[in-house]
């Protein structure tokens, strides 16, 4: 079965420290992977997703698949980055997985 | 972008009633339309993946017969929830899409808030 895990369910950085979400995932097949970001009272909306190696936002992540993880990272984080963000795994029929969350406060 | 509406937005009923919700999207033909439920400050979890013009697949534990999933057309998806009780209070959210690749992205909608008395 499929299973994301978000072991932080919050994290505080200083502006222009470097951030790192940690997001794990199991899963029998090949993974395919996102992470997803819901500003405050906003909706969900896809922030990257693996198979397009981008840089979103100055938001980055790397698909290790020994390691089976899929952090997200930015080197200076800053105030506009606080809120919640979600790892999400694709299943089989194209639907997402999602882990539990991290919130992210950024301090001025 | 594709945009994803929701209606209601919030929607307060009394225990046993049915309660019926809509999910269009506004500016595109979506394939697949998910919907998801999301308890407070925990994580969306999948309900069920609707095709047009198919039945819905639901996910282990969902009850299908208590959540009902119409999806009529490319447009609209809607999610009935029969007999409401309140343990059935929570944040429903739906999503759509238009294939199956990774690079065809799921977009939401801002969720409706279910409050059964």
């Amino acid at each position: 079965a499929q299973r994301v895990t978000q072991p932080e369910k919050l994290l505080s950085v200083f502006k222009g420290a470097p951030v790192e979400l940690k997001c794990n995932y199991s899963y029998s097949g090949s993974p395919e992977l996102f992470w997803y970001v819901q500003y405050s009272r906003q909706r969900l909306q896809l922030l990257l997703r693996h198979i397009s190696r981008e840089s979103i936002k100055g938001f980055t992540a790397d698909l290790n698949k020994g390691e089976t993880s899929f952090h997200l990272k930015k080197p200076f984080a800053q105030e506009e980055d606080s809120a919640m963000y979600y790892c999400a795994l694709k299943g089989g029929a194209n639907n997402l997985f999602f882990g539990t969350g991290t919130r992210l406060t950024v301090i001025p | 972008g594709a945009v994803v509406s929701q209606h209601p937005s919030r929607v307060i009923c009394k225990s046993g009633t049915s309660v019926k919700i809509e999910c269009r999207s506004l500016d595109f033909q979506a394939t697949t339309m998910f919907w998801y439920r999301q308890f407070p400050k925990q994580s969306l979890m999948l309900m069920a993946t609707s095709n047009e013009g198919s039945k819905a697949t639901y996910e282990q534990g969902v009850e299908k017969d208590k959540f009902l999933i119409n999806h009529a057309s490319l447009t609209l998806s809607t999610l009935t929830v029969t007999s409401a009780h309140p343990e059935d209070s929570s944040f429903y959210i739906c999503s759509a899409t238009t294939g199956y690749s990774s690079y065809n992205e799921q977009f939401f909608g801002p969720g409706t808030r279910l409050t059964v008395l």
